[in-house]
């Protein structure tokens, strides 16, 4: 069965700083991955997915994430972050069959002024 | 209009009652998908749907039940609610991708 961590259930970065968020994977063959984002409140919004090809994947908001297959890792980084940043961040794995997401504990993200 | 819409959008209830989560998708989906989360532990599958016909259980489907009434809606029940089934509700249907509705925050006293 797949399964996600994501090491850091919280990180605070300063504003103007870089980002990068840790999420490795367990899956026999190459998986679909994805990363969400919450906002307090909110539902689940899709920020970046990786299905195959170019192991750098741009997103929306800035966002991009590059998957190495050596280390089962699908990092996510933003070069410079926004107060609006803030907010919960999800990775996901699908495998080859439709059975749903399997989705990381999530890391939530807290941005200092 | 929002392509997947969750109602209610927040219930509180008692131990012992039954309870219907209700879910619309205008994405003209085949796969819809019945998803709990808790604080700390993620988004995580109960139930998920491939088409009217075939209804399949997730990881954590003891206690509940579903529904497929037609290509456009999946309901969620509970037949006895428990406090421990307090949680956020999602439900999702899948293309390329999956697409989540806005949530259902139920509360079990």
């Amino acid at each position: 069965a797949q399964s996600v961590t994501q090491p850091d259930i919280h990180i605070t970065v300063s504003e103007g700083a870089s980002l990068e968020l840790r999420c490795n994977y367990s899956y026999g063959a190459t998986p679909y991955l994805f990363w969400y984002v919450q906002s307090p409140g909110q539902g689940l919004q899709l920020l970046l997915k990786y299905f195959s090809g170019d192991t750098l994947v741009q997103g929306i908001k800035g966002f991009e994430a590059e998957f190495k297959r050596s280390q089962s890792s699908f990092n996510l980084r933003k070069p410079s972050v926004h107060w609006s940043d803030a907010a919960e961040y999800f990775c996901a794995v699908k495998g080859g069959g439709a059975d749903g997401l399997t989705f990381g504990k999530g890391t939530h993200l807290i941005i200092q002024p | 209009d929002a392509d997947v819409t969750q109602t209610p959008r927040n219930r509180i209830t008692k131990t012992g009652k039954r309870i219907m989560l209700e879910c619309s998708q205008t994405k003209g989906h085949d796969r819809m998908y019945w998803y709990r989360q808790d604080p700390g532990l993620g988004l995580r599958l109960i139930y998920y749907s491939f088409d009217v016909k075939d209804i399949n259980k997730g990881e954590i489907s003891d206690g509940y039940s579903v529904s497929r009434q037609a290509q456009a809606k999946f309901s969620l029940s509970l037949e006895s609610a428990i406090p421990n089934q307090t949680a956020l509700y999602f439900c999702a249907t899948c293309g390329s991708e999956q697409f989540f509705g806005p949530g259902t925050r139920l509360t079990v006293l």
